[in-house]
């Protein structure tokens, strides 16, 4: 299965700044997912991106608070935008593996705090 | 719509004992269903993915079996250890209208294994 790098691990930010959070995978994939974890619940899918196209974003997710790249097919960015408390969550990145019968691989996750 | 519910939330057991935890699906329309663990602010592991089509799945001491008709699954664990202390999460992949696909997750069961 892939390997995914996540980075940054965690941050702390001020709240009305952006952080941006990278993902890198081993191998060309064609989705990426991004997923939110918010304190003691349990992940809830933004947005796919895909390479080559704009990113769907599921209900509840708009473009401008959560802008995605998707430059090649090994790489995907999420910014999350204009922070406020309420953005502080586990982000995750994943992506299916179609030759392994669809099965997920997460990245490491990046814990933010807004303060 | 497709709900995952995981019972119990939580869990705590005596070292050695051996365990179940329960996941259970509204729709049996899915692709497969996938078993993940995840350490506190830390990203996903994934520990057995079950297609629609298979009955059971075993990696090391641990046994998970789907039964797609009544929307159920179980993840066995073996001779419990310190070790296994971590969250649990199934997750369903489920069709969506556009020919894409979407991963629903379980709310978790933490599991507490005490020396």
């Amino acid at each position: 299965s892939a390997v995914i790098s996540q980075k940054p691990s965690r941050d702390i930010c001020q709240r009305g700044t952006s952080l941006t959070i990278q993902c890198q995978v081993d191998s060309q994939v064609t989705m990426m997912f991004w997923y939110r974890q918010q304190p003691g619940q349990s992940l809830t899918l933004i947005a796919t991106a895909n390479q080559g196209s704009e990113a769907t974003y599921e209900s509840g997710f708009v473009i401008d608070k959560f802008p995605i790249s998707r430059p090649n097919l090994t790489f995907s960015t999420l910014t999350v935008s204009n922070m406020s408390p309420e953005d502080s969550s586990i982000y995750l990145c994943s992506v299916v593996h179609r030759l392994n019968n669809y099965g997920y691989t997460f990245g490491s996750g990046t814990r933010l705090t807004v303060v | 719509k497709q709900e995952v519910t995981q019972i119990p939330a939580a869990l705590s057991v005596p070292e050695g004992e051996n365990l179940v935890l329960n996941c259970s699906f509204t729709d049996s329309a899915i692709y497969n269903l996938q078993w993940f663990r995840q350490d506190p602010g830390k990203g996903l592991t994934s520990l057995l993915l079950i297609q629609s089509s298979q009955r059971e799945q075993t990696s090391g001491r641990l046994n998970a079996s789907l039964d797609k008709s009544s929307g159920r699954s179980t993840l066995y664990i073996a001779a419990s250890q310190p070790g296994d202390s971590a969250t649990y999460l199934c997750a369903v992949l489920i069709p969506r209208m556009d020919s894409s696909y979407k991963l629903i997750f379980g709310s978790g069961t933490r599991l507490l294994v005490r020396p």
